[in-house]
C-alpha cells in the first residue's frame, strides 16, 4: 500500500496564479484533511471531508477551495495565489466515524508564491 | 486559534536523558494523539489516549492525561539521537484532528 500520496511534491507559483493540489489514499479511509504548516509552526487546518460527499471548513480556509472527487482522492485549489499561501501542504485521512483513529499524513508539498 | 500548546517550545538533552513535553488545550475531548515529525517530512502517529484514561504506555513512551486540567505530557525514556524530531500534541473533536504548537526536541550523541 502506497498509503497517502501527495502531487506535486514542489511547486512555485506567481502571484494570482491558480494551481491544484492532489492527493490519494488507498487505505479506504472515510475522512481526508488538509493542513498548512508554517515555518515553525504546528499544523492548521484548512479543510476537512469527513466522509465522501461532505466537505467543512476548517481553521483557516479562505483562498481554498477543495473537492472530495470519490473516496480515495481530495483535492485544494488556490485559485488566486498570494504570498501569504507560501507554506507547506499535508493532506490526511483516517477511518473516521467515531473520532477515535490515528491520521495518515502524506509527504507534503512545498508551495513557494512570489 | 490553535487547541493545544506544548511546552516547551524547543528542548535540548544528552543521549539517555528523559525528555518531557506538555501539551494544554482548550475544550472537552474524545482523546488526545501525539504525533512526530522529523524535519521536512509528514507526521507520524505515536500514541493515543482517550479521555477515560490516565496514563498509557508504549515501548519508551509514556503518556498522561488530566482532563481536570486539560493537559497531557509525553515522556520519552533514555533518549536517543534518533529521538531528534518535534512532537505534536492533537486534540479529537470527532471528526477531525487539532493540533498544538509543538515542541522540537534535539537530543545530543
Amino acid at each position: 500500500n502506497a498509503g497517502v500520496t501527495q502531487t506535486p511534491k514542489f511547486q512555485v507559483l506567481k502571484t494570482g496564479q491558480s494551481m491544484t493540489l492532489q492527493c490519494a489514499q488507498d487505505m479506504n479511509h472515510n475522512s481526508m484533511y488538509w493542513y498548512r504548516q508554517d515555518p515553525g509552526m504546528g499544523l492548521r487546518l484548512i479543510y476537512y471531508s469527513a466522509s465522501e460527499g461532505t466537505t467543512d471548513k476548517g481553521e483557516v480556509p479562505n483562498g481554498y477551495n477543495v473537492s472530495r472527487l470519490n473516496k480515495r482522492e481530495f483535492s485544494l485549489r488556490l485559485e488566486s495565489a498570494a504570498p501569504s499561501q507560501t507554506s507547506v501542504y499535508f493532506c490526511a485521512s483516517r477511518m473516521g466515524g467515531a473520532g477515535s483513529y490515528e491520521q495518515y499524513f502524506g509527504p507534503g508539498t512545498r508551495l513557494t508564491v512570489t | 486559534s490553535q487547541q493545544g500548546e506544548e511546552d516547551p517550545q524547543a528542548l535540548s538533552i544528552q543521549e539517555g536523558e528523559n525528555a518531557t513535553m506538555n501539551c494544554s488545550y482548550k475544550t472537552s475531548i474524545n482523546n488526545l494523539q501525539w504525533y512526530r515529525q522529523n524535519s521536512g517530512r509528514g507526521l507520524v502517529h505515536l500514541i493515543l489516549i482517550r479521555s477515560n484514561e490516565r496514563e498509557k504506555h508504549s515501548g519508551r513512551l509514556r503518556v498522561t492525561l488530566d482532563t481536570s486540567k486539560k493537559s497531557s505530557s509525553l515522556l520519552i525514556t533514555a533518549s536517543r539521537a534518533a529521538d531528534t524530531a518535534s512532537y505534536f500534541c492533537a486534540t479529537d473533536d470527532t471528526d477531525k484532528l487539532i493540533f498544538g504548537t509543538g515542541t522540537r526536541l534535539q537530543v545530543f550523541p
